[in-house]
């Protein structure tokens, strides 16, 4: 089955200590995003990777890292949280060859809270 | 820059019609998503419009006019589980081809 898969689903952790949220593909897409989403808000893009070794920045980096070592992983890095990062995040992906219409494809969201 | 309105909230009845609206201005344009999305789930894909005109999906039609920035999604025959958010993305031209999204619009379908 074609899915984007999060983990974990949910955590609750402490301000400053590092945390990963693993995001893993098996459709074998090259573009993989990371978007947080906070009501009011909307879904607002982190980090994107167009293949692997590239990535970059989207609309609210700050605070996070990404890689992108293999295709089918995209982690999310926090490497000091804070409380304003509490949120619900979603990774997606979607295929780049071919026509412009390949829609994303959302993993189930992760949702952090960061005391 | 980028901006992308739809209505925060609606409600309607169960088999009724109901049409969600959004206005969109961004710096380039490749394609406009709808996708729904249940409380606390996964936005799932509904339609995609590049061109003028309408693009009918079963219960589901989305329509777009590029030269208004304008698009709306029409939902059909209501049903209760039809209850969720519907977000309206645009494809952007820059960032390579990042969406940009709208806040959402949470329908919530009476019986």
């Amino acid at each position: 089955e074609a899915q984007v898969t999060q983990n974990p689903r949910y955590l609750i952790t402490v301000t400053g200590k590092k945390l990963t949220v693993t995001c893993s593909q098996n459709m074998n897409h090259e573009y993989m995003s990371w978007y947080r989403q906070d009501p009011g808000l909307g879904l607002r893009q982190i980090y994107y990777s167009m293949n692997v070794e590239v990535t970059d920045k989207g609309d609210v980096p700050e605070g996070y890292k990404v890689s992108r070592k293999e295709k089918r992983n995209f982690p999310l890095i926090l490497e000091s949280p804070s409380p304003n990062q509490t949120s619900l995040y979603f990774c997606a992906s979607r295929a780049i060859g071919g026509y412009s219409n390949q829609p994303q494809h959302f993993g189930d969201g992760t949702r952090l809270s960061i005391l | 820059g980028q901006n992308i309105d739809q209505p925060t909230e609606m409600t309607a009845t169960e088999g009724a019609i109901v049409q969600i609206n959004c206005t969109y201005q961004t710096s380039g344009f490749n394609g406009l998503f709808w996708y729904q999305q249940h409380a606390g789930e996964a936005p799932t894909f509904l339609s995609y419009n590049v061109l003028d005109g309408l693009e009918e999906k079963g219960r589901f039609s989305s329509f777009l006019s590029r030269s208004k920035g304008y698009s709306y999604l029409l939902l059909k025959e209501l049903q209760m589980k039809d209850s969720a958010s519907y977000l309206c993305a645009v494809r952007d031209t820059t960032g390579f081809q990042k969406l940009v999204f709208g806040t959402g619009t949470r329908l919530l379908v009476s019986p």
